[in-house]
């Protein structure tokens, strides 16, 4: 398996443009997570999936921000629109919860909002 | 709340040296899970922990769970060089869904 696929790597927009950052989790994965990465902030979860099924996404930071997993194997975090805040790193993860939560990585988005 | 809590957040230490990192957690959890994160790159699973007194080792790592006192360690032995990364701990609550939350992880140069 080529593990969670995150698009883009890099993604560079103007404040208040809308967007749309994607994921493949790892084939036969059943939960999904959306972290986000910040010097100040450290690592936060954002929302995460069980089933393709939104558990909790109280991490989500506000309303610009929205998350969609059509299926079980894509995922969706959008922002609309951007402000220079988000700018970070958007890590997804992937597991196979059936006692064990070990989490997979994608390699993330750096996305910077000018 | 899940609260997951890792010392130091920083830690220079001589090649040669041992030294231990600390993660403790707010909630029962018997699953807990290490990570390392080079700069620039994403986390890679280390070591998954899965019931009290639980001890891996990996190299000159090693990781002990003790459930009863919610405290997770991570020792390092005779430290090298490419040991340098940022390690995280991470706990995850069955109760809520198998929700997985981290440390703010613990910045590791080893100085030759």
């Amino acid at each position: 398996d080529a593990g969670v696929i995150q698009s883009p790597r890099h993604e560079v927009t103007e404040m208040g443009q809308e967007v749309t950052l994607r994921c493949k989790p790892i084939s036969g994965h059943n939960s999904l997570f959306w972290y986000r990465q910040t010097m100040m902030r450290g690592l936060e979860l954002l929302i995460y999936f069980n089933n393709n099924v939104p558990i909790d996404d109280s991490g989500m930071p506000e309303d610009r921000f929205s998350a969609k997993m059509p299926n079980a194997s894509f995922s969706t975090l959008k922002i609309q629109p951007s402000e220079p805040r988000d700018s970070a790193v958007y890590f997804c993860a992937s597991s196979f919860v059936q006692g064990v939560t070990e989490a997979f990585f994608g390699q993330g988005t750096r996305l910077t909002v000018v | 709340e899940l609260k997951v809590e890792q010392n130091p957040l920083f830690l220079s230490m001589q090649e040669g040296k041992n030294y231990t990192i600390y993660c403790n957690y707010s909630t029962t959890s018997d699953r807990l899970y290490w990570y390392r994160q080079d700069p620039g790159k994403s986390l890679e699973s280390l070591f998954v922990l899965l019931s009290n007194g639980a001890v891996k080792q990996e190299g000159r790592l090693m990781a002990s769970l003790d459930t009863k006192a919610r405290l997770s360690t991570l020792h390092i032995t005779a430290a090298v060089h490419d040991l340098s990364a940022t390690y995280f701990c991470a706990v995850d609550m069955k109760e809520y869904g198998n929700k997985l939350v981290f440390g703010a992880g613990t910045i590791l140069r080893v100085k030759s």
